[in-house]
């Protein structure tokens, strides 16, 4: 089965609202990783983050290794945050890089 | 500034045909991988490479070869090129080590259809 589920597979907010992305992985890993992908398709790294929380502006990522679980919460959404964001994870058997992605959460932001 | 280059950024294949998708990194990077990206699966990793010279398996290689005569450039051949191979190809570089630099860089991906 798939080892990285994320949910929602899609979500539609308001500008303002905040929304909280949650990513569950089925076996045991070395880090967890969060891209946002644009529209257009061009990925960008938003987090690297092995354990713990990590904040970047109104971005905060969440991983608690022994849940198996990451999580990705934005605040206060804007239209301009609109795209999918995909959760990786490295395992703990493979190369460096070697990700495993989830099929993503598409989040629609309007005005 | 670092750099993920693809080439072409669309391309339209017959089946049969052969097919090369080209990535060239300008950051030093010794790992290189290939990626394909198709609705409900994510990204999945076809081949990847720990240097010049080196190529390896990924998730899902049958189909495809990978040649990474360089640090810089690492190309994904399709030989035989299929339907089922329509989709959008992602190249990245990454490091080793750890921290928050582990992140990969990835080019802005090739779609190919192929009729």
């Amino acid at each position: 089965g798939q080892q990285v589920q994320q949910s929602p597979a899609s979500l539609v907010l308001q500008e303002g609202e905040n929304a909280e992305l949650q990513c569950n992985f089925s076996t045991s890993l070395n880090s967890m990783q969060w891209f946002y992908q644009r529209p257009e398709g061009s990925l960008v790294s938003l987090f690297y983050n092995p354990s713990g929380t990590k904040q970047s502006g109104r971005l905060t990522s969440t991983t608690v290794i022994k849940e198996r679980r990451s999580s990705l919460h934005i605040s206060s959404s804007q239209i301009t945050d609109s795209g999918t964001y995909l959760c990786a994870m490295e395992q703990g058997t493979q190369v460096v890089g070697q990700l495993t992605f989830g099929s993503g959460t598409r989040l629609q932001v309007y005005a | 500034e670092a750099a993920v280059t693809q080439s072409p950024r669309n391309k339209v294949a017959v089946t049969g045909g052969k097919v090369t998708l080209s990535c060239n990194q300008t950051n030093n990077h010794n790992n290189m991988y290939w990626y394909r990206q198709d609705t409900g699966h994510g990204l999945r990793l076809i081949h990847y490479s720990y240097g010049a010279g080196s190529t390896e398996k990924g998730d899902i290689p049958d189909g495809y070869k990978a040649s990474r005569p360089s640090q810089e450039n690492f190309s994904l051949i399709l030989e035989l090129a299929t339907p089922s191979q329509t989709s959008v190809y992602f190249c990245a570089s990454g490091v080793w080590g750890t921290g928050d630099n582990q992140a990969p860089l990835f080019g802005e991906g090739t779609r190919l259809s192929v009729l």
